[in-house]
């Protein structure tokens, strides 16, 4: 069984700041991983997904994300957030061959002016 | 596409009364899923279908709870009595394709008040 750690429930940051959201896996199987955005009172978007290939993930919105297979991380990045960033950011994880991904509890991005 | 269709968007409701909450998704799609997501225990998968049959309800938490999909657009949760502890929000999504590698389209959900 696979399991997500998303390390910060809460990120506070300043606009045009900086940003990484972390994500630890733990899986007996290769993977696939995902993060997805949740705006307030709106569902789940998909923000990004890493696959296979390239371990540097670019998406929507200036978002990237690096997988790192011997730290088992999947860490989010953003090099300067703006106010409209504030939101929820999930990370989600499925095992190659599955198709049910296993959600982390989720960040909240806090973006202040 | 109008993408993943969930109503009502909220919903209401007095302890012990059925509430029936429902999903369109998207066209062609051929995976749907329904989520559960609460401050408590954050996203839960309840159950999913593949081409409109049941494949994986272990997530559902009581048999109060009950899910349908009669046909490729269209798919019901029903909870039936409803109690004050369901109250949350529900999410419909779907997906194409037969391994995880695709992602979900998520509805806007339903946010759930028992009282």
């Amino acid at each position: 069984a696979q399991s997500v750690t998303q390390l910060d429930s809460q990120v506070p940051v300043f606009e045009e700041a900086p940003v990484e959201l972390r994500c630890n896996y733990s899986s007996s199987v290769s993977v696939y991983l995902f993060w997805y955005v949740q705006y307030p009172n709106q569902g789940l978007q998909l923000l990004l997904k890493y696959l296979s290939g390239s371990t540097l993930v670019k998406g929507i919105n200036g978002f990237e994300a690096e997988f790192n297979k011997s730290q088992t991380s999947f860490h989010l990045r953003k090099p300067s957030v703006h106010i409209s960033d504030t939101a929820e950011y999930f990370c989600a994880v499925t095992p190659g061959g599955s198709y049910i991904p296993t959600f982390g509890r989720g960040t909240s991005l806090i973006v202040h002016p | 596409d109008a993408g993943v269709i969930q109503s009502p968007r909220h919903e209401v409701t007095e302890m012990g009364q059925e509430v029936t909450l429902r999903c369109k998704p998207i066209s062609g799609h051929d995976y749907l899923f329904w989520y559960r997501q609460t401050m408590m225990r954050g996203l839960e998968l309840l159950i999913y279908f593949n081409n409109n049959v049941p494949i994986d309800d272990s997530g559902m938490p009581e048999d109060r709870f009950s899910a349908k999909m009669p046909n490729a657009s269209f798919s019901t949760l029903k909870i039936q009595p409803s109690e004050p502890r369901d109250s949350a929000v529900y999410f419909c999504a779907s997906s194409l394709g037969e391994t995880g590698g695709k992602g979900y389209t998520f509805g806007s959900g339903t946010r759930l008040t028992v009282v």
